[in-house]
């Protein structure tokens, strides 16, 4: 069964610092989205594309999170630089098209920033 | 905002019985709903999803009912299983403005624990 690949699975880093995540949707799937889920809350979306365009990133710190699918088809989320804040557990999902389909999500990348 | 809520935060029940996870949402215009079960350190899996044209669903030991009157979603699962334990999010998908995208919004979560 197809799945969305997300790496690295763990990362720890300390404050200032850059880092990226790295998300392969499953194949075919034109939708991509990055989501942040703090423990205890449901996911956030951060940033929603639409093959390499993005279509929603209105909720995405824009002064230190950037994101992009350069070929519409695997993406990056990078920080910079981290904040204390930012530690949380960052998600991708795809879904064939943008609409109400079902996303289906990989297994997410869990950040701690110290 | 409008938002999408749960009534309880955790629920326990018995090996063998039936749970029932209720959700509250407040906007009026969302259309799709879908329930997701999450486990520790894992992605939330999709467990069913309900159209707002429908009333009822039914998967394999679940079923989703919708009552648009009262704008309440709720998630039943039949046979509850240890292997259920997790915690279960209700998502409201709506139509942004201009109907240029839809936009997945996230309750908080109830937490099932299943005893043995």
């Amino acid at each position: 069964e197809a799945e969305v690949a997300q790496s690295p699975r763990y990362k720890i880093t300390e404050k200032s610092q850059a880092v990226a995540f790295w998300c392969d949707p499953i194949s075919g799937h034109a939708t991509l989205y990055w989501y942040r889920q703090i423990l205890g809350q449901g996911p956030e979306l951060l940033v929603q594309f639409q093959d390499e365009s993005v279509v929603d990133d209105s909720q995405l710190p824009k002064d230190r999170f950037s994101a992009e699918r350069l070929k519409g088809v695997d993406s990056t989320l990078k920080i910079q630089p981290a904040e204390l804040g930012d530690s949380a557990m960052y998600l991708c999902a795809s879904s064939l098209r943008a609409g109400p389909y079902e996303q289906y999500f990989g297994p997410g990348t869990r950040l701690t920033v110290t | 905002g409008e938002s999408v809520g749960l009534h309880l935060p955790t629920l326990s029940v018995q090996e063998g019985d039936n749970s029932i996870i209720n959700c509250a949402y407040s906007n009026s215009a969302s259309d799709y709903f879908i329930w997701y079960k999450q486990e520790s350190g894992k992605g939330p899996q999709f467990i069913i999803d309900i159209r707002s044209n429908m009333d009822k669903r039914q998967g394999q030991r679940v079923t989703v009912l919708l009552n648009k009157t009262v704008k309440h979603l709720s998630l039943q699962i039949a046979a509850t299983q240890p292997g259920d334990s997790a915690v279960y999010f209700c998502a409201e998908n709506m139509e942004e403005s201009g109907g240029s995208n839809y936009k997945l919004t996230f309750g908080k979560g109830t937490l099932l624990t299943v005893n043995p």
